[in-house]
């Protein structure tokens, strides 16, 4: 199975601060990554696919990028409603597995 | 506009059987690829199974053998038939939509399966 391993686990940053989270695959996953925002008590959102594509509706504060097996999920100018967990996620073979999370909260 | 509406959710004892059903509207359940994902209280996701367009599925190691998705095209619904039910399946559980190639782009609100003694 493609162990998929997220960093950190908890941030916590200011309105307006740029914010990074990586995720890191155990091995070639083809760019094949989505990253999902999810809310407390809600369902996942998808934010981007195929590591770095905008999913429709999404603001272009975030964006995805891609080096080898390293992933990271940028927001650009932190706001209070991007208050959430990040899980990133490999479609490329199965089992699909997730990244452990990763809890963004503002100060 | 696209709604995935699941339930079958509840309280059950360990080694019963449940089904999940997941009602779609806006679009049409033959026509795309359907996945499964839970998430325990508390802790982060996973990946369940996976329901192609052509009946093929896939299913993690942790329900095989236990679980059956399906689909009932007349009723445009997807299913999650969960059999010989552990404490350890105790879960929220998702229904989305998975378009190939993008991820899982649609959720439903899910539906929390408590198994317990």
């Amino acid at each position: 199975d493609i162990q998929m391993t997220q960093s950190p686990s908890t941030l916590c940053a200011s309105v307006g601060d740029r914010v990074t989270i990586t995720c890191r695959a155990s091995q070639n996953i083809n760019s094949w990554l989505a990253w999902y925002q999810q809310k407390p008590g809600k369902a996942p959102k998808l934010l981007i696919y195929k590591a770095s594509t905008l999913a429709s509706g999404v603001p272009s504060t975030f964006t995805g990028s891609e080096s080898g097996t390293e992933f990271t999920l940028t927001i650009s100018s932190l706001q209070p409603d991007d208050v959430a967990t990040y899980y990133c996620q490999q479609y490329n073979s199965y089992p699909w597995t997730f990244g452990q999370g990763a809890k963004v909260e503002v100060k | 506009e696209v709604q995935l509406v699941e339930s079958g959710g509840g309280l059950i004892q360990p080694g019963v059987s449940l089904r999940l059903s997941c009602a779609a509207s806006g679009l049409t359940v033959r026509d795309d690829y359907w996945a499964w994902v839970r998430q325990p209280p508390g802790k982060g996701l996973e990946w369940v199974s996976v329901l192609y367009i052509s009946g093929l599925t896939f299913y993690a190691d942790s329900v095989k053998g236990r679980f059956t998705i399906s689909r009932d095209d007349s009723k445009n619904t997807l299913y999650l038939q969960m059999n010989s039910l552990t404490t350890d399946d105790t879960a929220v559980y998702y229904c989305a939509k998975h378009r190939y190639g993008v991820g899982m782009e649609y959720w439903g609100q899910g539906t929390l399966v408590s198994v317990s003694s």
